[in-house]
């Protein structure tokens, strides 16, 4: 049973427009949310998280949304740029508990 | 900080030989975490140690693969005798509080096992 999913693979989106990227649960225990990003031949790295008291975090030209009646999170890119495309991981905890379950990824390209 | 450290970064290796992997955590980091990532099942967990401690291992695949943190700064994960299908990029990360902190990943060890 997969908790956290990313249902598209792939997203490609033109310079300077919103990018979008989705990510839903099943756990309903989980109360901390995150996204990473990966570059190819590099760890993931931490992007910006989300408690579930909250429902909206920004910093700068990301912010999280989150819907907790629907376990469904959004991660929005405004305005996108080229350097953003990367792999984008969805992440879900519990803030009593070690571990974190990764979703599959999304995988961003913005054209120039 | 260097940030987490892993070694090496690449490693071939021959059906049936031992492989170790190597890892040094952010200093003061509590949480050290083992990941893999393939294609097939993305980024899944493999172990995680709190404090050096092993939590939980559900996710080692069975029983080729063994990890240890002898102490605050160093993790290996072994597997023996290595298969074909062990190839992937392993993935080390640790952090502060666990769960509801950000983990800090290391730039992985890709492992190709022929």
């Amino acid at each position: 049973d997969q908790q956290v999913k990313q249902n598209s693979p792939s997203l490609s989106v033109q310079e300077g427009r919103i990018s979008i990227l989705n990510c839903d649960y099943t756990n309903s225990m989980f109360d901390y949310f995150l996204w990473y990003k990966k570059y190819p031949a590099e760890g993931p790295t931490f992007l910006i998280s989300i408690s579930s008291i909250k429902d909206k975090n920004e910093d700068g030209r990301f912010t999280v949304f989150l819907n907790k009646s629907a376990k469904h999170l959004s991660l929005h890119i405004v305005p996108s740029q080229p350097g953003d495309s990367a792999v984008y991981f969805c992440a879900a905890g519990t803030a009593n508990a070690g571990k974190s379950t990764f979703g599959d990824g999304t995988t961003l390209t913005v054209k120039p | 900080d260097a940030g987490v450290i892993q070694s090496p970064r690449h490693e071939v290796t021959e059906m049936g030989q031992e492989v170790t992997l190597r890892c040094k955590p952010i200093s003061g980091h509590d949480y050290l975490f083992w990941y893999r990532q393939t294609m097939m099942r993305g980024l899944e967990l493999l172990i995680y140690f709190n404090n050096n401690v092993p939590i939980d291992d559900s996710g080692m695949p069975e029983d080729r693969f063994s990890a240890k943190m002898p102490n605050a700064s160093f993790s290996t994960l072994k597997i023996q005798p290595s298969e074909p299908r062990d190839s992937a990029v392993y993935f080390c990360a640790s952090s502060f509080y666990g769960g509801k902190t950000p983990l800090h990943f290391g730039n992985g060890t890709r492992l190709t096992v022929t």
